[in-house]
């Protein structure tokens, strides 16, 4: 069974400060998506990598995919209050129609 | 445009008894799969579907089945509740394009205690 560990678990910080979560395994993926959580809803996809040293950003985040594509980074840049959530990463074996998640990191953005 | 619309949102079981989650989804979307979710667990995959009639386990299939009659639709049943299912249960629908999942539409959720 493919393992995907994020890191960390919980954080908590200061509006305005940056922050990154990691996204680690030892299995190799087609593609690899994060997801945001809100309580009492079902994950939003944020963004999907797809090709090894792949960056994309959206708006204050920054997504990066490994060269190996094993691994991703989630950085956020001033963060804001309206960031916390829960975040996921999920990663794909291509052809296997099995998106497995992250364990998730939440994070709390305090004003 | 409803989405993925998962019933009932909240459920109280006693062991050994039987239900079924509801799924719809209103996209036409061919991909349909079951997650259920636990602290520290991030989300792990119960059952998923590729198209109507076709269905495979995922992570953690035991003690639930699916089926897939219509592009629509996609209950899960528990047949015998135990209180290791205690869980939060999250319906995902997506198109597939290429031999892969694109997008996937999450439910709102169905919180499941048993007791």
């Amino acid at each position: 069974t493919q393992l995907l560990e994020q890191s960390p678990q919980f954080l908590s910080i200061q509006e305005g400060e940056n922050l990154t979560v990691y996204c680690n395994s030892s299995s190799v993926f087609s593609s690899l998506q994060w997801y945001r959580q809100e309580p009492g809803e079902g994950p939003v996809l944020l963004v999907t990598v797809v090709t090894g040293g792949e960056v994309k950003k959206l708006k204050r985040l920054t997504f990066q995919f490994g060269d190996a594509r094993k691994d991703s980074s989630l950085h956020i840049t001033a963060a804001q209050p309206g960031d916390t959530g829960l975040y996921l990463c999920a990663g794909e074996t291509s052809g296997t129609y099995k998106y497995i998640f992250g364990t998730g990191t939440r994070l709390k953005v305090l004003a | 445009n409803a989405g993925v619309t998962q019933t009932p949102k909240f459920q109280v079981l006693k062991t050994g008894q039987s239900m079924t989650l509801q799924c719809a989804q209103d996209m036409n979307h061919e991909y349909m799969s079951w997650y259920r979710q636990d602290p520290g667990m991030g989300l792990r995959l119960i059952h998923y579907s590729v198209g109507a009639g076709i269905t495979d386990q995922g992570e953690v299939p035991n003690g639930y089945n699916v089926s897939r009659s219509t592009t629509e639709d996609f209950p899960l049943r528990l047949l015998s509740a135990a209180p290791s299912q205690t869980s939060v249960y999250f319906c995902a629908s997506s198109y597939s394009q290429g031999g892969g999942i694109e997008k996937l539409f999450f439910g709102s959720g169905t919180q499941l205690s048993v007791l």
